[in-house]
């Protein structure tokens, strides 16, 4: 099952703004990772949080995690047209490496 | 390095008809694949893990008959979707971990994916 929801589910902006999408998650963590998905095809790792970090910055990507509301956000600044694809965070179940997605906020960027 | 591949990419196969997923890893042994199943718009759902030489664990409501997995080497992991139907048509992705230099357990590889239509 799914182990929580982003949002927007959708997001259209245009190149040069700021891309903002969020997730919110059900269990404790020990880390959260955002991965990117190009239409149609597999998944790419973008960056991992953990726990007791706030904030992770990588390029253009600013991630926060606040665990006492369950939630984590992806920042994409400057978007380009190139990053337009889905997005999704994921968490690890229990004490497994089984990874939980959580649904997804598809992102286009306008040229 | 860490390139997993998928073959086919995609495939049509007819009501019925039993269909092979090909999960590869290129470079490096993967002691853990795990097998995803997407729908159109929709979030990765776990299928089921598989580790090398040991039977693989499925997640509930996955039918094990009907999904078979085998992981007989480090590099390779096969699905195979026995007596398709159109409502198994998706879009089916791998992942891999395993042990790499300077790597960390955790990490997870995907493959490109495989999109099944079954007509």
């Amino acid at each position: 099952s799914q182990q929580g929801e982003e949002d927007p589910q959708a997001l259209s902006i245009q190149e040069g703004e700021n891309a903002t999408m969020n997730c919110s998650y059900k269990t404790s963590i020990n880390n959260l990772q955002w991965y990117r998905q190009n239409s149609g095809r597999g998944l790419v790792h973008l960056i991992l949080i953990r726990s007791n970090e706030r904030e992770k910055h990588s390029g253009r990507l600013r991630v926060t995690l606040d665990t006492s509301k369950k939630s984590s956000s992806l920042l994409i600044t400057a978007s380009r047209a190139a990053d337009t694809a889905s997005y999704f965070c994921a968490t690890f179940r229990d004490s497994s490496y089984k990874l939980i997605f959580g649904s997804g906020t598809r992102l286009l960027v306008r040229p | 390095g860490a390139v997993v591949s998928q073959h086919p990419s995609w495939v049509i196969c007819k009501s019925g008809t039993s269909v092979k997923i090909e999960c590869r890893s290129l470079d490096f042994q993967a002691t853990t694949m795990f097998w995803y199943r997407q729908f159109p718009k929709q979030s990765l759902m776990l299928m089921a893990t598989s580790n090398e030489g040991s039977k693989a664990t499925y997640e509930q409501g996955v039918e094990k008959d009907k999904f078979l997995i085998n992981h007989a080497s480090l590099t390779l992991s096969t699905l195979t979707v026995t007596s398709a139907h159109p409502e198994d048509s998706s879009f089916y992705i791998c992942s891999a971990s395993g042990a790499l230099a300077g790597g960390r357990g955790y990490e997870q590889y995907f493959g490109p994916g495989t999109r099944l239509t079954v007509t």
